[in-house]
């Protein structure tokens, strides 16, 4: 009955791989996210899809593709990782209040290392 | 886009003593403030929120206010314990959720 699941929950690979990071939320909700979290600990939003248009990119660079299949889906795909890229990566997702966006539900996180 | 600021960065306190953590935020359209608890190893929880139309909100130990005109939002918790040691979160809130860059809370036993 996990809200927001998302897989792997490690992953380590090598540069210049492609790798997905696959998440779904079971909670109805008509907004996910895409954060990534470096060893600072800070939360950078990278994405964020509403009813599958995305609405927010950030300056990440263009080898970062969302994919979203679903309202209930929003997949992380990265071409060609880089060292820099070794860090958290948290999806969330959230319902639209008609007047802004509510409590924003987190995965587990996946932890991504570049080796 | 919005852009939120938090401070202190790190805050060590002696159990039983208050913590107050502050945000600022850019966007004046921003409606929605929420604040998270990150522990060690785990994904960020909500532990209290607050909307544009309310000037503050308690819940138990922990309280925050919000000055709409001033743009910025306060983390109140008063009789800390070493179980509330962890990162602290503050995001602001329209149409995304941008989050501050945390602060690292210790409560010494």
């Amino acid at each position: 009955d996990t809200a927001v699941s998302q897989t792997p929950k490690y992953l380590v690979t090598q540069m210049g791989n492609d790798k997905s990071i696959k998440c779904e939320q079971n909670l109805g909700h008509d907004t996910m996210y895409w954060y990534k979290q470096d060893s600072k600990k800070f939360l950078k939003i990278m994405f964020s899809y509403n009813n599958k248009e995305l609405i927010i990119n950030e300056t990440v660079p263009n080898r970062f593709s969302p994919k979203s299949p679903d309202k209930a889906h929003l997949n992380l795909h990265i071409n060609s990782l880089e060292l820099g890229d070794s860090a958290v990566y948290f999806c969330a997702s959230s319902q639209d209040s008609g007047t802004g966006r509510a409590e924003a539900f987190f995965g587990q996180g996946t932890r991504l290392t570049v080796v | 886009g919005e852009n939120v600021e938090q401070h202190p960065s790190t805050l060590s306190v002696q159990e039983g003593d208050s913590a107050v953590i502050k945000c600022t935020y850019s966007d004046s359209a921003s409606n929605y403030f929420p604040w998270y608890k990150q522990e060690l190893g785990k994904r960020p929880q909500l532990i209290i929120d607050i909307r544009s139309n309310v000037g503050e909100k308690k819940d138990q130990r922990i309280a925050v206010t919000l000055n709409k005109t001033a743009k910025h939002f306060s983390l109140h918790i008063t009789e800390t314990q070493p179980e509330d040691s962890a990162v602290y979160f503050c995001a602001a809130s329209k149409n995304d959720m941008r989050f501050g860059a945390g602060t690292r809370l210790t409560v010494k036993p």
